[in-house]
C-alpha cells in the first residue's frame, strides 16, 4: 500500500499570501488530520476530519481552514501568510478516529 | 486540563548503551498511549500503542511500559543504535473526544 502522500515537499510563499497544501492519505483510510511543528517545537494540532466533516479543531487563528473531499484526499488553507506561520505541515491519516496514525512527509513551508 | 509532559526534554548517551525516557499525563478519560519516534524534518513513525489494559508492549529493541493508576508510561531503548537519535514523543488519546494530546518530546542523541 502506498503510504501518506504529500504536496508540495517545499514551499516559498511572501507575507499577505494565501497557499493551499493537499494530503492523499492510505487507500482505505477515513481520517486525516493536520498538525503544524515550528523548529525545536512539538506537534500542534490544526484540525482532523472523518467523513468529509470537521470532528475536532485545535488552537489555530480563523486564516487556516481545511476540508476533506469524498476520495478521503483533503486539503488545508492558510490565508494572509504571516511569518510565523514557516514550519513544516504535516499530515496523517488512520482507517478510523481512534486508530494508529501514519503520518506524511510533510510540506515544508517558508513566509518570507 | 488534559496534559502529556515528558522527561527528559533532552539526553545524550553512548552507542550500546540502555535508556528510558517518561511520560506522565493528566488525560481523562484515557483512551490509548502512544509513543512515536519522529527523525528530524519527517514525519513521526509509531512505536507502539497501548490500552488501559495493557502495561508492557516491545517493538523490537523499544520496549513501552504503561502504569494506568499513577498515570506514567516509560519507553526503554536497549543497546542504543546511532540511527535511535531522534525525538520521542508521547501521545494520548482522550475516550470523550478521542483527541490526542501530545507532549514535546525527548530528543535523544546517540554519540559513538
Amino acid at each position: 500500500k502506498a503510504g501518506v502522500t504529500q504536496t508540495p515537499r517545499y514551499l516559498i510563499k511572501t507575507r499577505g499570501q494565501q497557499v493551499t497544501l493537499s494530503c492523499s492519505p492510505i487507500s482505505g483510510h477515513r481520517s486525516v488530520s493536520w498538525y503544524q511543528q515550528t523548529p525545536g517545537q512539538g506537534l500542534q494540532f490544526l484540525f482532523e476530519y472523518f467523513s468529509e466533516t470537521q470532528r475536532n479543531k485545535g488552537n489555530f487563528p480563523g486564516r487556516f481552514s481545511g476540508r476533506q473531499f469524498s476520495n478521503s484526499r483533503s486539503e488545508m488553507n492558510v490565508s494572509t501568510l504571516e511569518l510565523g506561520d514557516s514550519a513544516l505541515y504535516l499530515c496523517a491519516s488512520s482507517p478510523e478516529i481512534v486508530d494508529e496514525q501514519f503520518f506524511g512527509p510533510g510540506t515544508r513551508l517558508t513566509v518570507l | 486540563k488534559n496534559q502529556v509532559e515528558q522527561s527528559p526534554q533532552s539526553l545524550i548517551i553512548l552507542e550500546g548503551k540502555n535508556c528510558t525516557l517518561q511520560c506522565n499525563y493528566t488525560v481523562s478519560p484515557f483512551s490509548n498511549l502512544r509513543w512515536y519516534k519522529q527523525d528530524t524534518g519527517r514525519g513521526p513513525v509509531s512505536l507502539t500503542i497501548m490500552t488501559f489494559s495493557e502495561n508492557t508492549k516491545s517493538n523490537g529493541r523499544y520496549t513501552a511500559t504503561l502504569d494506568a493508576d499513577t498515570k506514567q508510561s516509560s519507553l526503554h531503548i536497549t543497546a542504543s543504535q546511532l540511527s535511535d537519535s531522534a525525538s520521542y514523543i508521547c501521545v494520548v488519546s482522550a475516550m470523550s473526544n478521542y483527541q490526542l494530546i501530545w507532549g514535546a518530546g525527548t530528543k535523544l542523541i546517540i554519540k559513538p
